[in-house]
């Protein structure tokens, strides 16, 4: 079956302008989550969806912003970029259920570029 | 609060040499445990995944883990690395929230000839 697909692979954006990422679940899957990865803070959670709500959310200036169609496709947004937010962006996708032990399959990542 | 510590952020082996990346893990409920792979510019792939069925785990491309509750470790290792090996790897643990998994900081793992 297919995997988890991100769009764009690549972006380059100018300060102060706003981008949108895309990520399309595995079939089947309801939970998205978003992660953004940088050479200086590791791995970090931005949010989850699941069923078109949020269900988690990490600590990120509300600049960052998501959300999650009823096909369980899902947007991230970021608003007034800054440089900072150059970073590789994951998205994962999951059953969904209440269990901690879900596994959760991740996308090839979309590289954001700031300048 | 969960967390993750990854000791080393670069181990460097030899080809043919043991592997073991070590990770200890904090938690205030009962834990489930990752291990992710990172090759170059790619996503992450789960090598293994700790549920707490057995405490030792088998994943793929010959790596395992171990689930040591006294030590709060869940340290991977593989007998004889390959070339191929060559990524990063990342631990990680269950919140105690739905789909958000905690990493730590990763693990360059290089293989020398």
């Amino acid at each position: 079956k297919a995997g988890v697909t991100q769009t764009p692979r690549y972006l380059i954006k100018t300060r102060g302008q706003q981008v949108t990422l895309s990520c399309s679940p595995i079939s089947g899957h309801r939970s998205v989550s978003w992660y953004q990865q940088t050479p200086g803070q590791g791995l970090q959670f931005l949010f989850e969806y699941f069923s078109e709500t949020q269900r988690n959310k990490g600590n990120f200036p509300g600049r960052f912003s998501g959300r999650q169609f009823s096909n369980s496709r899902s947007e991230m947004n970021v608003s007034t970029l800054e440089l900072g937010d150059s970073a590789l962006y994951l998205c994962a996708s999951s059953l969904g259920a209440e269990t901690l032990n879900t596994e959760a399959f991740f996308g090839q990542g979309t590289r954001l570029t700031v300048v | 609060a969960q967390s993750v510590t990854q000791l080393g952020s670069h181990v460097s082996v030899s080809e043919g040499a043991l592997v073991l990346l070590r990770c200890n893990y904090s938690s205030s409920v009962p834990p489930y445990l990752f291990w992710y792979v990172q090759y170059p510019n790619q996503g992450l792939q789960l090598l293994l995944k700790y549920t707490s069925a057995a405490t030792l785990v088998k994943g793929i491309n010959g790596f395992e883990a171990e689930f040591k509750k006294s030590e709060t470790s869940f340290h991977l290792t593989k007998p004889s690395a390959h070339m191929s090996d060559a990524a990063e790897y990342f631990c990680a643990v269950s919140g105690n929230q739905g789909g958000k998994l905690i990493f730590g900081q990763g693990t360059e793992l290089s293989v020398k000839p």
